[in-house]
Parts: C-alpha cells; structure tokens; sequence
C-alpha cells in the first residue's frame, strides 16, 4: 500500500523565519509528487515534482525531490502570517486516472 | 483558470435524508472528477473517481450505494449521500483534472460540511 509521510505534523513559526516542510513516500511506480496548501477549505496546487534535483520555485516557496531517499521538502522563506495553513503532499499514482495518495498534511501556524 | 464550484458549502439534515452535493468545473471540462472525505485534522481520503459519461469507481470500503455518483456532463459531477447518518457527518471535497499540459494536476472545489444530526 503506498504511503506519504510528512512531518512535522504542526509548527509554529515567528513571521520572517525560514521553514522546511518534509515529504517522505514509499510507493509502488512513482509517477510525481505534488504539494498543495489548504487554508480553510480548498487545498490549492503549489507544485508538481517529477524529476529529482530539479528544484521548483514560486515566489518564496520553493520544493525539490530526491529520488534516491524518496523524500521531498517545501521551503518557505521570510514566513507571513498569510502563510498559514496545512501544506499537503501527495504522491500521483502511476497507471490510473491521476489518483492522488494525500499525506497527513503539516499544519503550519505563522505568528507575529 | 482551472476553477472549482462545489455547492453547498455547508448542510445540515436529519437522519435518513439524501443529500445531494454538486462540483461543477467552471472554466474547464473535466472528463474526470474526484470525491474525498476529510475528517478533522486528517488528511483528504479519496472514495471514488467519476468518469463521464460512465460508472464512478469507488475506493475500497466506500459503499456504492450510500455515496450515489454521477457525471453527466464534462462539467459537472454530483455526489448524493443516502439515508444519511450522524457517521456521515464529515468534510466532503471534490476535484476535477486539468487538461492537456496539466492533466495530473487536481483543483479543487472549497468543500462541503456536512452534519448530519
């Protein structure tokens, strides 16, 4: 059975630090691993990792993959309180119509 | 781009009544949509992929008959909850695949509670 790991499971960080968000997958036919974050209701698409070492960058977001050790980690740098939420990673199983495995997400508080 | 409408955003019944939730794809047709259940301070669980125009395919342990689903059109997809239960109450959220360059992408509809007293 594929499994997504993430950790920590909550964190509370002051506005303007740095936090790293891990991802770590043990699956049959990886395909991607995608990250979202949910603040109240709808989780939204951050990024899609397919190849590893390849590091993708949103504004102050970015994420990266290795493959070797199945892990991926999100970086959020000069944190805002906007930056609140629950970061979700989720690997896209291979074979079938875009099946996501969602981790059990890291809940990230930012405070002033 | 890539909008989600999930409708209604919260609902309250009473034991054994349906209720209905609708995900519709705004700006986009999405042959394919999915179904989730999330439970407090849990992660989403997938119960079935609907296909246009087909049968949904349920995740194990999800019962076909209680979570009725249907995808009649390239924009919408309706989940219906029958002779619902206090067990049912939940987070329900649903997504629909992107097309061409971001067809393993899932966007996602803003959710819908559901109490069930």
């Amino acid at each position: 059975e594929d499994k997504v790991v993430q950790s920590p499971l909550s964190l509370v960080v002051h506005e303007g630090d740095t936090v790293t968000l891990n991802c770590s997958y043990e699956v049959t036919n990886f395909r991607s691993l995608l990250w979202y974050k949910q603040e109240k209701k709808a989780p939204t698409f951050l990024f899609m990792l397919t190849s590893s070492g390849i590091e993708k960058k949103s504004g102050r977001l970015s994420s990266i993959l290795d493959k070797k050790e199945l892990f991926s980690i999100l970086n959020i740098t000069a944190t805002q309180t906007g930056d609140s939420a629950i970061y979700l990673c989720a690997h896209l199983i291979a074979g079938t119509a875009s099946k996501l495995t969602f981790g059990t997400g890291t809940r990230l508080q930012v405070t002033l | 781009g890539a909008v989600v409408s999930q409708h209604p955003s919260r609902v309250i019944c009473k034991s054994g009544t349906s209720v209905k939730i609708e995900c519709r794809s705004l700006d986009f047709q999405a042959t394919t949509m999915f179904w989730y259940r999330q439970f407090p301070k849990k992660s989403l669980m997938l119960m079935a992929t609907s296909n246009e125009g087909s049968k949904a395919t349920y995740e194990q342990g999800v019962e076909k008959d209680k979570f009725l689903i249907n995808h009649a059109s390239l924009t919408l997809s309706t989940l219906t909850v029958t002779s619902a239960h206090p067990e049912d109450s939940s987070f329900y959220i649903c997504s629909a695949r992107g097309l061409a360059g971001a067809k393993n992408i899932q966007y996602f509809g803003a959710g819908t509670r559901l109490s069930v007293l």
